[in-house]
């Protein structure tokens, strides 16, 4: 069981809004910068949101990332097919002095 | 562009050390505050931070791996070396390299990744 949680699936049809959730606690989310990655199988996963609402350059701004207290999002505008993937939400734990991350959410387009 | 690739055998048996390289290219592990963490990936599971190796050989491992695992640098190379002693099945993972960036803000925040590579731990 990942310390952080997400749900294990969202799904969106093309040019919707979804929204993935992850919640911690105040060891980790509360006071640490939030990351968040897009992977698809079989390729190196990609930072899509550092500093909780930072983007590379690169990523779209169909991409956002936000953070309250002891929980942080991603949200994702414009559903485009080729979002469809696993995203996965990351931050430091200050209790077990190590990275956690959290289960995944597999991201369906319909 | 940075890019990086990991190295190694793709099975291992029970009780035996495993050894990983990871070669990079595009920046230097001599560069004040930048990084390189190894991640892992058990088949159909979530990703999980193992280690990070720092520009001046500091180094943070996970705390349930403490004991297994070690990084080494060439920065010559461009090299980083992930050793994990006493492997067992539930090590079987596709395991990552990644560059932490000079200003990250987070000992979680790697860009980019390299491909991965797939070990397998079985007899």
């Amino acid at each position: 069981q990942s310390i952080l949680t997400q749900p294990p699936s969202a799904s969106g049809t093309p040019g919707q809004r979804v929204t993935i959730s992850c919640s911690g606690s105040s060891s980790n989310i509360e006071n640490n910068n939030v990351n968040w990655y897009q992977h698809l199988p079989g390729t190196a996963p990609k930072l899509l949101i550092f500093r909780n609402n930072q983007r590379p350059s690169g990523v779209p701004d169909r991409f956002s990332g936000s953070k309250s207290g002891t929980s942080a999002s991603l949200a994702i505008s414009g559903l485009q097919s080729e979002d469809e993937a696993d995203y996965y939400c990351a931050a430091w734990d200050d209790s077990l002095n190590g990275g956690v991350f959290g289960g995944g959410t597999k991201l369906t387009v319909l | 562009q940075i890019t990086l690739k990991e190295s190694g055998p793709t099975l291992v048996k029970p009780t035996q050390t495993l050894t990983l390289t990871c070669t990079f290219s595009g920046f230097s592990l001599s560069t004040s505050g930048v990084g390189v963490g190894w991640l892992r990936q058990p088949p159909g599971k979530a990703l999980e931070w193992l280690a990070l190796i720092y520009w001046d050989d500091d180094k943070v491992y996970s705390p349930s791996l403490k004991n297994r695992l070690t990084l080494t640098k060439d920065t010559f190379k461009n090299q980083v070396v992930l050793t994990l002693t006493n492997m067992d099945p539930v090590d079987t993972a596709t395991y990552y390299c990644a560059h932490r960036r000079q200003n990250s803000g987070s000992l979680v925040e790697f860009d980019p990744w390299g491909q991965g590579t797939l070990v397998t731990v079985s007899s």
